[in-house]
């Protein structure tokens, strides 16, 4: 079982460009989640999605965008990135709301 | 005040004791309660869940205290590949988004 899928593991970015992060899940889980994680800071929540066709903000929106595909995919994008958002970046998923939620392997961006 | 507060430790502790950590929430009708583990620059994945009778996994053993509002983790007879980052994970009603502390390191020494 893949689980949750992310790409890439890993860029380096130079600051004012723009990417996309891409994240995917075979669990058939309604909810996504983008979190990232800094030291000292914790895991915070960027963007969520409770269910296909709908996203939200959460802590930390400022900068990034996000797309919920379909069911299966969850994108965050910069638009132009800050060396702020060098970080380890999360994707999440869980059936519902009050349920586990599954994590892919991150993605280490650092901005320059 | 932050949502869940968790000790940073880090806890050092030799192989075969037991340790305990706390973890105190903010938001009284939370619903959902998690131990999640982090290794060194990889995923968080789920320890166990932590139900109101609390509930026991092996070594592990989970509480929760909905009056006073915390959780707590024990680990008994600690060994080397328990060494990680725990993290107390809550999720408030009605809201869609876990909360995480910001963990818990533990180091196992031989």
């Amino acid at each position: 079982n893949a689980g949750v899928t992310q790409t890439p593991k890993f860029q380096v970015l130079k600051t004012g460009q723009s990417m996309t992060l891409q994240c995917a899940q075979d669990m058939n889980h309604n909810s996504m989640y983008w979190y990232r994680q800094d030291p000292g800071m914790g895991l915070r929540l960027i963007y969520y999605s409770a269910s296909e066709g709908t996203t939200d903000k959460g802590e930390v929106p400022n900068g990034y965008n996000v797309s919920r595909l379909n069911k299966r995919e969850f994108s965050l994008r910069l638009e132009s990135a800050a060396p702020s958002q060098t970080s380890v970046y999360f994707c999440a998923s869980n059936r519902d709301r009050n349920t586990e939620a599954f994590f892919g392997q991150g993605t280490r961006l650092t901005v320059v | 005040r932050k949502e869940v507060e968790q000790d940073p430790g880090p806890f050092n502790v030799p192989e075969g004791a037991t340790v305990a950590f706390n973890c105190t929430y903010s938001n009284s009708a939370s619903q959902s309660f998690f131990w999640y583990r982090q290794d060194c620059r990889k995923e968080p994945k789920l320890l166990m869940s932590v139900y109101s009778s609390g509930n026991e996994d092996g070594r592990f053993t989970a509480q929760l205290n909905r009056a006073s509002q915390y959780i707590s983790l024990l680990i008994r007879d600690s060994k080397l590949s328990d060494s990680a980052t725990y993290l107390c994970v809550v999720n408030p009603f009605g809201g869609y988004a876990l909360n995480f502390g910001k963990g818990t390191s533990l180091l196992v020494t031989p």
